[in-house]
């Protein structure tokens, strides 16, 4: 089936820095890929929505120059945490989905912790 | 306005017995497909099952099963014969029709333990 992969898996940084995380379609080009943050034991929140080419869609709230997205090729989506914050410690994970209808592909999640 | 609603938030289940997780939703497209996703403590989430909206037949994926019932608005997941391995978060989601694109609108979840 397609893969979705994530980079990297685990991340800790200092307060300030800023961290990038990639999401990779290995076998389907993605026109379109998903950002979600999942804080403990809840349910995933989509942040938002990487479109190739373009720039990207932002779920309400979600600020768009603390979480860059760079959708720079049909398989790559890259979310960047600027400055980060210890409240941006969460759990990050990215979907896709080829081409037609049919399941959402997930990435394996990347867990951010700042110190 | 919640669209995906996961009344269990812990479900527990003795091993080889079946178990149901519930889940309604609520949308007034008559287009929209749902899902369900199992993620273990590693945290990746992992496909399982998907009903959409017009298929005739209740969808099943070897020990998974959805029970879909259109005018209830409600899509549970049977899983049959449970393994330890099954001890879980399990998400119900809906693509959601308003959006025009994939994405999707995911229930709080449900925490499954298989017993031994």
């Amino acid at each position: 089936g397609a893969v979705v992969s994530q980079h990297p898996s685990r991340v800790i940084c200092k307060s300030g820095t800023s961290v990038k995380i990639e999401c990779r379609s290995l076998d389907f080009q993605a026109t379109t890929m998903f950002w979600y943050r999942q804080f403990p034991k809840k349910s995933l929140m989509l942040m938002a929505t990487s479109n190739e080419g373009s720039k990207a869609t932002y779920e309400q709230g979600v600020e768009k120059d603390k979480f860059l997205i760079n959708h720079a090729s049909l398989t790559l989506s890259t979310l960047t945490v600027t400055s980060a914050h210890p409240e941006d410690s969460s759990f990050y994970i990215c979907s896709a989905s080829p081409p037609g209808p049919g399941e959402l592909f997930f990435g394996e999640g990347s867990r951010l912790t700042v110190l | 306005a919640q669209k995906i609603t996961q009344t269990q938030p812990g479900m527990f289940v003795q091993e080889k017995e079946a178990v149901t997780l519930d889940c309604t939703y609520d949308t007034s497209d008559p287009s929209y497909g749902l899902f369900w996703y199992k993620q273990p403590s590693s945290g990746e989430m992992i496909f399982l099952i998907y009903q959409g909206s017009y298929d005739q037949q209740n969808a099943t994926e070897g020990r998974y099963s959805l029970n879909f019932q259109k005018a209830r608005k409600s899509a549970n997941l049977v899983i049959s014969a449970s393994q330890l391995g099954d001890s879980a978060m399990y998400f119900c989601a809906m693509r959601d029709p308003q959006g025009g694109s994939e994405k999707l609108v995911f229930g709080k979840g449900t925490k499954l333990t298989v017993n031994p």
